[in-house]
Order: C-alpha cells, then structure tokens, then sequence
C-alpha cells in the first residue's frame, strides 16, 4: 500500500526566507509524486508532479522539490518567501491504478512580514 | 480557474437527509474523481469514473454513490447522512486515467449536516 506522510503540520517562515516542507513517501512501485496548494476557499492548484524524467522537480511559483530515492523523500522547497505563498500544501502519491490520489495531511504554511 | 465546475458551493441539511452534488469536469476530460476533506481524515479518496464507468472505489460509505453521465459530469449522491458526514467533497477531472496525469479541482461543495 502507499502512503505519505508530511513532517510539521504547520509551518511558518519570514517573508524572505527558505521555504522547505517536508513528504515522506511509501510505495512498493515506482511512485508518481505531487505537490498541491490549496489557498483558502479554494481548490487545490498543482504546483508540480514528479513522473520518474528528473530528480529535480521545478514547479510555478518558484517552488521545486527534489526525489531522493534512497530517503524516500519528495521535500517542497522554495528560496524567498512571499506573502502570497500562505497556503495550505499536499504531497500526494499516486498508486499507479487509474490516477487516484493517496493524500498527506497536509502542511499550513504562514509567511510572517 | 481549474474549468471543473461543482455544485453547489455550500449545502446545509439535517440528519437523515439525501443530497446530490454535481460536479462538471473540464471540457474533453474523461476521469471524474471524487474526494472528501474533512479535519479529522484530511484528503481522503472516494470514487473514480472514467468515461461512464466506475473505475475505483476508496472509502466511500455504502450510503454514498456516484455515477458519470453520457455528457462526462457526474453526481455525488450522499443519503442517510449524519453530523460526521460534514466535509468539503472536490471533484477532479483528468484527461487520462494514468496514475501521471495531472487532476484538475474543483473549488468543492461544503457541505454542513445540522
């Protein structure tokens, strides 16, 4: 079975500074990852996937994230903070039966002035 | 705008009551997913449809259906329901049904069970 697990429920950074949130990803196959943003009464947004072509993910927004195979890991950073990125985020694994999504409990980002 | 449209975007009913949301996936999208989000089980997935047929189910109640009409939009039929039955349901639509193709949301429908 796959899961994800994301590391601090909440998160808050100073507008400015390194945004990192961290997924833990389980899965027998090869995964398919996602990160979503969900801004408040909103849908969730894809920032980007990781389909096995790159390591190195770079998504909208300035936002990337890297896989690490051998940490299990799909971590979603950023460089500068911007107010605008306050926002709920979600990694996501896909189990590779018709695209449904296997969702983390998700990540409040707060970006402080 | 994802172009995936639900209806309505807040419904309040009491106890024991049906409702239907309604959900229209992006124009030539043939996968409809259907997704509940509440505090307590966070994102939790229901039901897939591709192109009329049902393709997956997660952890939807026996209480709950769900079908994909000839026109693609599907319906979230929701009975008997209960105060722990209050969440936000999203619908999303993909072109494929391949685990990497990207699923486009809807804004979802919030519903409250009084």
């Amino acid at each position: 079975a796959q899961s994800v697990t994301q590391l601090g429920s909440h998160v808050s950074v100073s507008e400015g500074a390194l945004v990192l949130l961290r997924c833990n990803y389980s899965s027998s196959v090869p995964p398919y990852l996602f990160w979503y943003v969900q801004y408040p009464n909103q849908g969730l947004q894809l920032l980007l996937k990781y389909t096995s072509a790159a390591t190195l993910v770079k998504g909208i927004n300035g936002f990337e994230a890297e896989f690490k195979k051998s940490e299990t890991s799909f971590h979603l950073t950023k460089p500068s903070a911007h107010m605008s990125d306050a926002a709920e985020y979600f990694c996501a694994v896909s189990n590779g039966q018709g695209g449904k999504l296997i969702f983390g409990q998700g990540t409040e980002l707060s970006v402080k002035p | 705008d994802s172009g995936v449209t639900q209806t309505p975007k807040h419904l309040i009913t009491a106890t024991g009551q049906r409702v239907t949301l309604r959900c229209s996936p992006r124009s030539g999208d043939l996968s409809v997913y259907w997704y509940q989000q509440s505090l307590d089980q966070g994102l939790q997935f229901l039901i897939h449809y591709y192109n009329g047929e049902e393709r997956a189910k997660g952890n939807i109640l026996e209480r709950f259906s769900a079908q994909q009409f000839p026109d693609l939009h599907s319906e979230l039929n929701l009975s008997s329901l209960e105060l722990g039955d209050s969440a936000l349901y999203f619908c999303a639509s993909s072109a494929l049904q391949e685990a990497n193709t990207e699923a486009f949301f809807g804004q979802g429908t919030r519903l409250t069970v009084v």
